[in-house]
């Protein structure tokens, strides 16, 4: 079963535009992490947030966690054709020791 | 550093053939692990390994073998290929301990007639 799970499933904007993609797991975390896939490509890590942790900036990303709601969302400003990918929460829940369960993605096109 | 190599990159097999996915990483990672990805279903963790000569079970093991005896290889072995095993194979490694990011290989697609 998935721990995380992401919506929007897809999405797309033009150049220039925000995109804000979520994520809901189930049990109580270490950490949350966002991956980045290309399509064809192996996964790319992008940011990660710790369970004690509320808001964490990479660039032009903002990642934040809500522990309480067992959500986080992450945000990409001023997107760009080269954003086009899939993009991945995985979470590292407590009692898994450090094994990593991924949502399902969302995968964002961003047109010029 | 090449970081984690997969091979080979593409894969067709008739069911009930063997065939072992290879999987390297130059990192001096003690964590290893093997994910599927199917459409729609993100990525299952299929086995995984926490230092040479220790492995695991994962979401999803069943027809999959692994086995650990380098901190450099984490083989994917598939016994009696099946169709429902046609997917494509991520390797994933980090530092050891309980926490961190995962560095990806490129992946091994496999299809299975």
């Amino acid at each position: 079963s998935q721990q995380g799970e992401e919506d929007p499933q897809a999405l797309s904007i033009q150049e220039g535009e925000n995109a804000t993609m979520n994520c809901s797991y189930k049990t109580s975390i270490n950490n949350l992490q966002w991956y980045r896939q290309n399509s064809g490509r192996g996964l790319v890590h992008l940011i990660l947030i710790r369970s004690n942790e509320r808001e964490k900036h990479s660039g032009r990303l903002r990642v934040t966690l809500d522990t309480s709601k067992k959500s986080s969302s992450l945000l990409i400003t001023a997107s760009r054709a080269a954003d086009t990918a899939s993009y991945f929460c995985a979470t590292s829940a407590t009692d898994s020791w450090g094994k990593l369960q991924f949502g399902a993605g969302t995968q964002v096109v961003v047109t010029p | 550093n090449a970081g984690v190599t997969q091979t080979p990159k593409f894969q067709v097999l008739k069911t009930g053939q063997s065939m072992t996915l290879q999987c390297a990483q130059d990192m001096n990672h003690e964590y290893m692990s093997w994910y599927r990805q199917d459409p729609g279903m993100g990525l299952r963790l299929i086995h995984y390994s926490v230092g040479a000569g220790i492995t695991d079970q994962g979401e999803v093991p069943n027809g999959y073998n692994v086995s650990r005896s380098t901190t450099e290889d984490f083989p994917l072995r598939l016994l009696s290929a099946a169709p429902s095993q046609t997917s494509v194979y991520f390797c994933a490694s980090r530092e050891g301990g309980h926490t961190g990011e995962l560095f990806f290989g490129e992946g091994s697609r496999l299809t299975v007639l």
